[in-house]
């Protein structure tokens, strides 16, 4: 069926140092896959996008990389900040029919000082 | 601001009331997207709007659920007869195209009592 996990429900990580935030996805059809952070209250914020046509791509401190093979998705952040503090989501689509993003349970980072 | 706006920002109703919420999206955007996400939850699609054309509507949860977008502009999302578990965040996206990323509004958390 069409789903989108995550494999931690929280990360912990040390400030300044590099995040790696995963993600698994089951199916295939799925050609757009994004990243959102949302912080406590507020509503999912875009980070970066990736196209099935692609592996990799970079933004400004986060990169995401894409293996169609084994289906898995990933995000890099560089050099954690505290605000990278949140809940970060990755979400598919597979460009049929609904047109709605398929969302994951989340991944809590937690920067430590 | 010209992000995507939502009001209320809180609603709390009794159970058996009828409620509604307003969507405003990017002004350039044409595809209107409504989502709910409960806690610890991602959000999950419920409909969304080409202009004002309701493209898909069968993950709406219930028929006490109903959307409308009738200018093309902004969208109200009423739940009829809300239950407890209703309870929820509802969340408004928008973006240019399917083939363009999803913004999302601050959302609506509903309390139903």
């Amino acid at each position: 069926g069409e789903s989108v996990g995550l494999h931690l429900p929280t990360l912990s990580v040390q400030e300044g140092d590099n995040s790696i935030i995963n993600c698994a996805y089951s199916n295939s059809a799925s050609d757009y896959f994004i990243w959102y952070k949302q912080e406590s209250g507020k509503g999912p914020q875009f980070i970066i996008d990736i196209r099935s046509n692609m592996d990799k791509r970079q933004g400004q401190r986060v990169t995401v990389l894409l293996n169609k093979t084994v289906k898995h998705l990933s995000l890099q952040i560089a050099a954690t900040q505290p605000g990278d503090s949140a809940v970060y989501f990755c979400a598919e689509n597979s460009g049929g029919g609904a047109d709605g993003l398929t969302f994951g349970k989340g991944t809590h980072l937690i920067i430590q000082p | 601001d010209t992000g995507v706006s939502q009001d209320p920002r809180h609603k709390i109703t009794k159970r058996g009331q009828n409620v509604t919420f307003r969507c405003d999206p990017i002004s350039e955007h044409n595809r209107l997207y409504w989502y709910r996400q409960t806690l610890g939850q991602g959000p999950e699609f419920l409909t969304y709007f080409q202009n004002e054309a309701q493209l898909e509507k069968s993950r709406l949860l219930s028929d006490r659920f109903s959307a409308e977008r009738p200018k093309g502009s902004f969208s109200t999302l009423e739940i009829q007869r809300t239950e407890q578990g209703d309870s929820a965040m509802y969340l408004c996206a928008s973006s240019f195209s399917s083939l363009y990323e999803q913004y999302f509004g601050p959302g609506t958390r509903l309390t139903v009592t």
